[in-house]
């Protein structure tokens, strides 16, 4: 049963518009979330966290809102570049099981058109 | 941060045959990590490269078909063996370091 769900496998936006990335949970014992950004023939990279005790994390254009009482959280980005089309994994660990591998969702697509 | 370097990045292999895929981090780390990337997958993990020890591994995937080395703190190789097409993925090295995972390029292996 998977642990991490992001539903969309792919999105499109236009330069400049706001992209949203969703991605679902049902552990309720993930306290920490982060997104990664994975360009083909490429490793997936850091982009972003956010730890269970906030509700928004903000870095440049990226922000990560995390819904605990829907086990929720999205990426935001604005505003969106070509450079940004990639595909972006969810992913989130326990702290309870310290030193385990993140739990990763199956990924979204984006694709920003000029 | 950690930078992890894989070798090779690709490789096109008969079935029946094995393949080690070594990994180097740039700084020593507690945790390192091997997963799987198949077409329109997610990125599944394969086992946790204990250093010392044996490598835990996840259900799915045993140490006959997957064994795993670390021999220290920044070094581990995973073996494909006796390989078959159903083998052919995206290969990653991880490395955690606090809360935090760091990944190789991968290694891109087709069976045939």
């Amino acid at each position: 049963d998977q642990q991490v769900k992001q539903n969309s496998p792919s999105l499109s936006v236009q330069e400049g518009r706001i992209s949203i990335l969703n991605c679902d949970y049902t552990n309720s014992m993930f306290d920490y979330f982060l997104w990664y950004k994975k360009y083909p023939a490429e490793g997936p990279t850091f982009l972003i966290s956010i730890s269970s005790i906030k509700d928004k994390n903000e870095d440049g254009r990226f922000t990560v809102f995390l819904n605990k009482s829907a086990k929720h959280l999205s990426l935001h980005i604005v505003p969106s570049q070509p450079g940004d089309s990639a595909v972006y994994f969810c992913a989130a660990s326990d702290a309870n099981q310290a030193g385990t591998a993140l739990i990763f969702g199956k990924g979204t697509t984006l694709s920003v058109s000029s | 941060s950690a930078v992890i370097s894989q070798k090779p990045s690709r490789d096109i292999c008969q079935r029946g045959t094995s393949l080690t895929i070594q990994c180097q981090v740039d700084s020593q780390v507690t945790m390192m990590f091997w997963y799987r990337q198949q077409p329109g997958q997610s990125l599944t993990l394969i086992a946790t490269a204990n250093q010392g020890s044996e490598a835990t591994y996840e259900s799915g995937f045993v140490i006959d078909k997957f064994p795993i080395s670390r021999p220290n703190l920044t070094f581990s190789t995973l073996t494909v063996s006796n390989m078959s097409p159903e083998d052919s993925s995206i290969y990653l090295c991880s490395a955690r370091d606090n809360e935090k995972q760091y990944f190789g390029p991968g290694t891109r292996l087709t069976v045939t």
